[in-house]
């Protein structure tokens, strides 16, 4: 167990639908990142949080969006859902100090 | 920009047998260097890892040595179990994202 918390597991939707995807980071650490890993790209960086504020941005659509709480946990907004945006989307997070990131299980997403 | 290129899939190999799994990098100055193993799902975690130019990393068995001078981080085992059926990936951080290789699946046979 990573440490990582994951919410949902899957995640069922339709087209033109928006879902939350939610991530508790491992107690302590500061730095939330999200990925989604698909068939077609593997696995892509989509966005830094460190300590509620935005840090880095990659390969990530602007229907998609990401915050982070005083609390730490984080969510991953999707909107105006297509189908390829079904894919497994993983949270990891890592310590100041340790240049390690730890992952969650992920949510699969399948969008019908 | 940062890339990582791995040896594809899939692997298939008979218990006890020995695996290797290449792994090469593109980067500017001197990243860190990890192996992650997804094993049937489930989520990523982190196998071993190597900070700098000759580090070793090791763990359950598994090694890899980081050669800067041919920009490698292969991975290997000498005995492989059932057990090790999983993906591979191979990872190189910047400072704040990590760059995946394409995975690798490994099938061990009993």
């Amino acid at each position: 167990d990573s440490g990582v918390t994951q919410t949902p597991k899957h995640l069922i939707t339709a087209t033109g639908q928006r879902v939350t995807l939610r991530c508790s980071p491992r107690s302590g650490d500061l730095s939330v990142y999200w990925y989604q890993q698909s068939l077609d790209q593997g696995l892509q960086f989509l966005i830094q949080y460190y300590n509620g504020e935005e840090r880095a941005k990659g390969n990530i659509l602007e229907r998609f969006s990401a915050q982070q709480f005083p609390d730490l946990h984080s969510e991953l907004n999707l909107s105006s859902l297509e189908l390829g945006d079904s894919a497994l989307y993983f949270c990891a997070s890592s310590t100041t100090r340790e240049n390690i990131q730890y992952f969650g299980a992920g949510t699969r997403l399948s969008v019908l | 920009g940062n890339s990582v290129t791995q040896m594809e899939g899939p692997v298939t190999l008979s218990e006890e047998a020995f695996l290797t799994i290449n792994c090469t990098y593109t980067a500017t100055g001197y990243p860190s260097l990890f192996w992650y193993v997804q094993y049937p799902g489930e989520g990523l975690q982190l196998l071993l890892k190597a900070t700098k130019a000759d580090d070793k990393g090791s763990n359950k068995g598994f090694e890899a040595t980081y050669r800067k001078e041919t920009t490698s981080f292969h991975l290997e085992k000498g005995s492989v179990q059932v057990s090790d059926s999983a993906v591979y990936f191979c990872a190189l951080s910047d400072d704040y994202k990590l760059s995946f290789g394409a995975g690798t699946t490994v099938t061990v046979r009993a």
